[in-house]
């Protein structure tokens, strides 16, 4: 099994539907991250959790929510889905100067 | 705020020809820098890392990075291209060890002619 598991690996949604991406890991680390990744743009970041209770805004956090449900699982939702929100997005965990891990992606398409 | 800056969007490169990338980083501190690496469908790998440590950093699959404060740079260079080293790579950069929300660059594509 993968150390970073996202779930789905593709999703297709209407405009104004609401949908969840999640995230579990199993390498044991405190710092889960949710970035968005657009062509000519890098990764930018949406939400990060240093740990269960601590949930932070990223650069681009307008028009998502995150959950931190445990250490193993960090959930992103997009409350009403729109289309400039296509994209692909990546979960990751650090844990201290380690560098992070990242899931194989979520590829979501907002029609 | 962070940022980096990756020099051109898409390099060509022959098989077996030195394959150089290009990072440049705004940091008023010591920061910490990053390569990675993106094959198509998957997720990002980790090739190196720079940690305030030595200047030139080896990493995975022969590639390597040479850390220079005096030109903010953290290039990528690997002597000789293979045709597995086809993918999107980006530089990042944190601003300490306590401090893990990288910022990335806008990344660079590598392809590789036979």
């Amino acid at each position: 099994d993968a150390d970073v598991t996202q779930t789905p690996r593709n999703r297709i949604t209407k405009t104004g539907k609401r949908i969840m991406l999640e995230c579990s890991q199993t390498k044991g680390h405190d710092r889960m991250y949710w970035y968005r990744q657009d062509p000519g743009l890098g990764l930018r970041l949406i939400y990060y959790s240093f740990d269960v209770k601590d949930i932070n805004k990223g650069e681009i956090s307008d028009g998502y929510s995150v959950s931190r449900q445990a250490q193993a699982k960090f959930s992103l939702s997009l409350e009403s889905a729109i289309p400039n929100q296509t994209a692909l997005y990546f979960c990751a965990t650090s844990f201290g100067a380690s560098g992070y891990t990242f899931g194989s992606g979520t590829r979501l398409t907002v029609v | 705020a962070q940022s980096v800056t990756q020099l051109g969007s898409h390099v060509s490169v022959s098989e077996g020809a030195l394959v150089l990338l290009r990072c440049n980083y705004s940091s008023s501190v010591p920061p910490y820098l990053f390569w990675y690496v993106q094959y198509p469908n998957q997720g990002l790998q980790l090739l190196l890392k720079y940690t305030s440590a030595a200047t030139l950093v080896k990493g995975i699959n022969g590639f390597e990075a040479e850390f220079k404060k005096s030109e903010t740079s953290f290039h990528l260079t690997k002597p000789s291209a293979h045709m597995s080293d086809a993918a999107e790579y980006f530089c990042a950069v944190t601003r300490s060890s306590n401090d893990y929300k990288l910022s990335f660059g806008a990344g660079t594509t590598v392809t590789v002619r036979a």
